[in-house]
């Protein structure tokens, strides 16, 4: 498997500002996601990052909210924009190699005041 | 719309005992479920899988069973140990080569010394 490092690990921010999740792999990767949980609420998949091109984003989720860029096979950010306190959640980075199932970071938990 | 299931938010079971963990889900299109274990500040991490042509898979003290005319797939510890102690997600992937993934809300196990 591969090591995935994100951060910031945790961040308070203030309302209407915004704020970029890195997350490095070790490996390159074949895929990668970004998730998103809400308090007692399941991992919810926010897009797959893709290489090089716009992000694919699940209904709900729009680019202009959450604008994701993947440079290259081993890294990828997530920015959380225009911050109100219902994006208080913990993100989360996944990534899979070839064959593999997905393996994530540690997560960024988000707290907006 | 939960597609996957965890009706039970958190379970209690005595070290050396069974845990059987539930997940229920109601999309006919998933083909592949997995197990992760979440500790606390740490990512998911993959557990153990089943695709939908088997009605179990072992994998040590493991064992995931999938019954597809329920719906519903559970996860065997045995014997359960402290360190088991974590929180379970259920997940599934909807077709061959689709790495996305739809998460339950999550089960937390603590296993009692």
């Amino acid at each position: 498997s591969a090591v995935i490092s994100q951060k910031p690990s945790r961040d308070i921010c203030q309302r209407g500002t915004s704020l970029t999740i890195q997350c490095q792999v070790d490996s390159q990767v074949t895929m990668m996601f970004w998730y998103r949980q809400q308090p007692g609420q399941s991992l919810t998949l926010i897009a797959t990052a893709n290489q090089g091109s716009e992000a694919t984003y699940e209904s709900g989720f729009v680019i202009d909210k959450f604008p994701i860029s993947r440079p290259n096979l081993t890294f990828s950010t997530l920015t959380v924009s225009n911050m109100s306190p219902e994006d208080s959640s913990i993100y989360l980075c996944s990534a899979t190699l070839m064959n593999t199932e997905a393996f994530f970071g540690q997560g960024t938990r988000l707290t907006v005041v | 719309d939960q597609q996957v299931k965890q009706n039970s938010p958190s379970l209690s079971v005595q070290e050396g005992r069974i845990s059987i963990l539930n997940c229920d889900y109601t999309n006919s299109m998933f083909d592949y479920f997995l197990w992760y274990k979440k500790y606390p500040a740490e990512g998911p991490t993959f557990l153990i899988s089943i695709s939908s042509i088997k009605d179990k898979n072992e994998d040590g003290r493991f064992t995931v069973f999938l019954n597809k005319s329920a719906k519903h797939l559970s996860l065997h510890i045995v014997p359960s140990q402290p360190g088991d102690s974590a929180v379970y997600f259920c997940a599934a992937r909807r077709r061959a080569g689709s790495y996305q993934l739809t998460f339950g809300k999550g089960t937390k196990l603590s296993v009692i010394p």
